[in-house]
């Protein structure tokens, strides 16, 4: 088992629908835990951090569920610039970062 | 502010060549990382470097190495090089030294390198 899973999609969704998707983590001591955004053969780039308590940013918002080792990334009202792919990422015990494969975001007009 | 640099922006090598890549991180951050993207894949952890000392290595072989320079620039070689090398080398960096339970990198638009 990878120790940290993404669907890798695409998810082809419509402009303006709402879509969410999760990342599962092996490792229950995980410590930190980040979305970030790769377009195509571009860098990744911080989308937002994963807060225990959850946290929104605009049309975005991230969950943490610890009791079931996952994250999950909730956008609404998408627009065509979000067609990206989504990586998760997980800080482990010590202290390195374990990414996933990514999931690919198509927004469609 | 300059950010992350990375140098060549792309290279094509042959087996059993070696490769020098270079970085320069955002001024002021003491942190480099190196990590490897094959296509389709999320990045792999190479090595991370703070205040020119090794603080984490991931899973590659020997052939892989690394040095962080007074400056805090960097270097990754990678020796006797594979067609399974080829990939997008990234580089990242950060402003703490990877002890911190919260801290966001800062990637280089990368080194695409092709092993023929």
């Amino acid at each position: 088992r990878k120790e940290v899973e993404q669907d890798p999609g695409p998810f082809n969704v419509p402009e303006g629908a709402t879509v969410a998707f999760n990342c599962t983590y092996s490792n229950s001591a995980s410590q930190s835990f980040f979305w970030y955004r790769q377009d195509c053969r571009k860098e990744p780039k911080l989308l937002m951090s994963v807060y225990s308590s959850g946290n929104e940013d605009g049309r975005f918002t991230a969950q943490l569920n610890r009791a079931s080792q996952y994250i999950s990334l909730l956008i609404r009202d998408s627009k065509l610039s979000d067609s990206a792919t989504y990586l998760c990422v997980v800080i482990d015990s010590n202290y390195q970062l374990i990414w996933g494969a990514g999931t690919k975001l198509i927004i469609k007009p | 502010d300059a950010g992350v640099t990375q140098s060549p922006t792309h290279l094509i090598k042959t087996r059993g060549q070696q490769v020098t890549l270079r970085c320069s991180p955002i001024s002021g951050h003491k942190s480099v990382s190196w990590y490897q993207q094959v296509l389709g894949q999320g990045p792999q952890f190479i090595f991370q470097y703070y205040e020119k000392e090794e603080r984490g290595r991931g899973n590659f072989p020997d052939r892989f190495s690394a040095r962080q320079f007074p400056n805090y620039s960097s270097e990754l070689n990678v020796n006797a090089l594979l067609l399974g090398d080829s990939a997008l080398y990234l580089c990242a960096s950060s402003s703490t030294g990877g002890t911190s339970l919260f801290y966001e990198q800062f990637f280089g638009p990368g080194t695409r390198l092709t092993v023929l």
